[in-house]
C-alpha cells in the first residue's frame, strides 16, 4: 500500500536554528515527490517538484532532496516568515495524476 | 503564473441547501482537478478527480451524488454541495494539474459552514 509519513509533526526552532523536515514514503513506482508550504486558513504552495533519487532543489532558505526513501526538506538560518505546514505529497505510477499527501509538520519559529 | 482561484472564499448556509464552489485555473489550461476536504490541523484528504469533458472519479468513501463535480471547461470545475447538512461543514480546496505538466496547483480555499 502506498503510503507517506512526515515527521516531526511539529517543529519548534529558534530565528537562526537550522533543521530538516522528513517525508518518508513507500510507493510502487515513484512519478514525482512535492513539498507545499500551507498557511493557517489557505492552500497549499507548491515550492518543489523533485523525480529522481540524487536530485535536490533549493529556493531561498529551502532545500530539498530526495533519495530512493525518503525526501528531506533542509531549513537554514530560518526566519518567523517561515512558520507553517509543510506538505509532502507523492505521485505513483499507475495511480494517474492522484497525490498521497503525508499529514505534514507544523513548524514554528520563534524570534 | 500557475494561479488557481476558487470562489466563494467562505459560505455560510442553511441545512438542505446545495452550495456551488468554483475553482479556476487562471493563466494555464488545467486537463485534470481535483477536490479536496481538510479537517482542522489534519491533511488534505483528496475527495474526486476532475478530468476536462468526462465524468469525475470519486475516491472511496465519497458521495458522488451529494457532491457533484463539473469540468466543463479547461480552466473551470465546480464542486456543488447537495442538500448540505451540519457534518458537510469543513474547508474544501481544489487544485488544478497543468496540462502536460504533473504539479499540482491549489486555489486559496472555501471554508464552508452549514448550520
Amino acid at each position: 500500500e502506498d503510503q507517506v509519513t512526515q515527521s516531526p509533526e511539529a517543529l519548534r526552532l529558534q530565528e537562526g536554528e537550522s533543521s530538516s523536515l522528513n517525508c518518508s514514503y513507500t510507493v510502487s513506482g515513484l512519478r514525482g515527490l512535492f513539498w507545499y508550504r500551507q498557511d493557517p486558513g489557505k492552500g497549499p504552495e507548491f515550492l518543489f517538484t523533485l523525480y529522481s533519487a540524487g536530485e535536490e532543489k533549493e529556493k531561498e532558505r529551502l532545500k530539498a532532496t530526495l533519495t530512493k526513501k525518503e525526501s528531506f526538506l533542509h531549513i537554514t538560518a530560518p526566519k518567523p516568515e517561515d512558520s507553517a505546514t509543510y506538505l509532502c505529497a507523492v505521485q505513483a505510477s499507475g495511480h494517474f495524476n492522484k497525490f498521497y499527501f503525508g499529514s505534514g509538520t507544523k513548524l514554528n519559529v520563534k524570534p | 503564473g500557475a494561479v488557481v482561484s476558487q470562489h466563494p472564499s467562505w459560505v455560510i448556509c442553511k441545512s438542505g441547501t446545495s452550495v456551488k464552489i468554483e475553482c479556476r485555473s487562471l493563466d494555464f489550461q488545467a486537463t485534470t482537478m481535483f477536490w479536496y476536504r481538510q479537517f482542522p490541523k489534519q491533511s488534505l484528504m483528496l475527495m474526486a478527480t476532475s478530468n476536462e469533458g468526462s465524468k469525475a472519479t470519486y475516491e472511496q468513501g465519497v458521495e458522488k451524488d451529494k457532491f457533484l463535480i463539473n469540468h466543463a471547461s479547461l480552466t473551470l470545475s465546480t464542486l456543488t454541495v447537495t442538500s448540505a447538512h451540519p457534518e458537510d461543514s469543513s474547508f474544501y480546496i481544489c487544485s488544478a494539474e497543468q496540462t502536460f505538466k504533473e504539479t499540482q496547483y491549489f486555489g486559496p480555499g472555501t471554508r464552508l459552514l452549514v448550520l
